[in-house]
């Protein structure tokens, strides 16, 4: 079975350019989550999609934006690049089967794309 | 304040020691509680979970949440040189909901 795959695998952008990002979940996954992990910071919670609706957002500007398509697959999108976006970013899938499921929800994630911003 | 916390180390131990890495979270509404193994140049992969307090154990790996003190424990017994990675602990209200990561420790198993 093929894992979550994420592309690009690097990413080499200047200031004030924008960047997509994409991701494949699992086959059968629903969910869809976007990490940052900035040197130093651990994984910041960026998005979360389920059945195509973004579900819940992290402490980012909105110039951090996705979306899911019908396929699950992911799209993340930075607009505006500033150089302390450099980092990497990690992508995740899970099958969550909604608010009543119980049991930790455990994600699965990709290798990440690593962004670099000069 | 961070809502889940961990010393990020490095910690280096040789082979065969016994290691404790330890969380801190702040968020009493935390449920679930799981222990994240990351490789350099990989991703993350789920070494195990626990729900409320109490251990789970796996191997050589333990898993232990306190509630009343807000504490999480991952115990990893006869080390190897292959534990050596980036172990992050996280943290999950319910099972519909974001789950929230510390920033990670790192060990090196020295042979």
């Amino acid at each position: 079975e093929a894992g979550v795959t994420q592309s690009p695998t690097h990413l080499i952008k200047t200031r004030g350019q924008q960047a997509t990002l994409r991701c494949s979940p699992i086959s059968g996954h629903t969910s869809v989550y976007w990490y940052q992990q900035a040197l130093g910071l651990g994984l910041q919670f960026l998005l979360w999609y389920d059945e195509g609706e973004e579900r819940n957002r992290g402490n980012f500007p909105p110039r951090f934006s996705g979306r899911q398509f019908p396929n699950y697959s992911s799209e993340l999108n930075v607009n505006a690049l500033e150089l302390e976006d450099s980092a990497l970013y990690l992508c995740a899938s899970s099958l969550v089967q909604g608010p009543r499921r119980s049991g930790a929800n455990v994600l699965t994630f990709g290798a990440g794309s690593r962004l670099t911003v000069l | 304040q961070k809502e889940v916390e961990q010393d990020p180390g490095p910690l280096s131990v040789p082979e065969g020691a016994i290691v404790s890495l330890n969380c801190t979270y702040s968020n009493s509404a935390f449920q679930y509680f799981m222990w994240y193994r990351q490789y350099s140049r990989k991703g993350p992969e789920l070494l195990m979970y626990t729900y409320s307090s109490g251990n789970k154990e796996d191997g050589r790996f333990t898993a232990q949440v306190d509630k009343s003190s807000k504490y999480i424990s991952l115990f990893i017994r006869d080390s190897q040189p292959s534990d050596s990675a980036t172990y992050l602990c996280a943290a999950q209200k319910t099972s519909y909901d974001k789950v929230i990561f510390g920033p990670g420790t790192s060990l090196s198993v020295i042979p």
